[in-house]
């Protein structure tokens, strides 16, 4: 069974400040990661992909991954109240892709 | 922008009938897929599609669950004797590839009374 682990949170942080969300995975020959955002009673939207080590920096998102230590992050910077969501570790298997495991995700509060 | 969209929203059903889910992904992708989240958990993935079959599929995705692409636009999840544990936000998504990301739509939420 592929794991896929996150901090349920709630992750609070001022507004402006930096919110760190991290992602934990078990299957080693995954290759590609995803981050969604999740408001409550919505369906996920994709804010982020990543595929290599190292960052990958998008407006006021940067995605980390480390293979090696099998760890993915997110980063938002100047974190803003309409970022209140629960942010999701998307992970498709090493097999064909397709299937993706989900983290339970983490709960981020940002508070004005 | 194109998206995915979903019909209908909100579906109630008796326990032990049928319910189709409908789904149009985004018109260019070629590979499908069901989720289901039941309230307050995890997206769990049900069923994956490509090329007219069933691609990949998780142990949830029973012989009561079953998916159908009836036409060159619509996405069908079938289930055929809904349980109460029916009972969630069922979303359907679309990529273009299958190691691209996948995008998702509104969802139909199912209450099986």
């Amino acid at each position: 069974q592929k794991e896929v682990e996150q901090n349920s949170g709630p992750l609070s942080v001022p507004e402006g400040a930096i919110a760190s969300l991290n992602c934990t995975y078990s299957d080693r020959g995954s290759q590609s990661f995803f981050w969604y955002r999740q408001y409550s009673g919505k369906s996920p939207e994709l804010i982020m992909s990543i595929y290599s080590n190292g960052d990958k920096e998008d407006g006021r998102f940067t995605a980390q991954l480390n293979k090696a230590s099998q760890y993915v992050s997110l980063l938002i910077r100047d974190s803003q109240p309409s970022d209140s969501a629960t942010y999701l570790c998307a992970v498709p298997s090493s097999g064909g892709y397709q299937k993706v495991t989900f983290g339970t995700g983490t709960k981020l509060q940002v508070i004005p | 922008e194109p998206e995915v969209t979903q019909t209908p929203s909100h579906q109630v059903t008796q326990m032990g009938q049928e319910v189709i889910l409908r789904c149009v992904p985004i018109s260019n992708h070629l590979y499908f897929y069901w989720y289901r989240q039941i309230l307050g958990q995890k997206v769990e993935f049900l069923v994956s599609f490509y090329n007219n079959e069933i691609s990949e599929k998780s142990e949830i995705f029973d012989d009561q669950f079953s998916v159908e692409r009836p036409d060159g636009s619509n996405f069908t999840l079938k289930i055929r004797s809904t349980k109460l544990e029916d009972s969630a936000m069922y979303f359907c998504a679309s990529s273009l590839d299958s190691a691209n990301e996948q995008f998702f739509g509104p969802g139909t939420r199912l209450t099986v009374l």
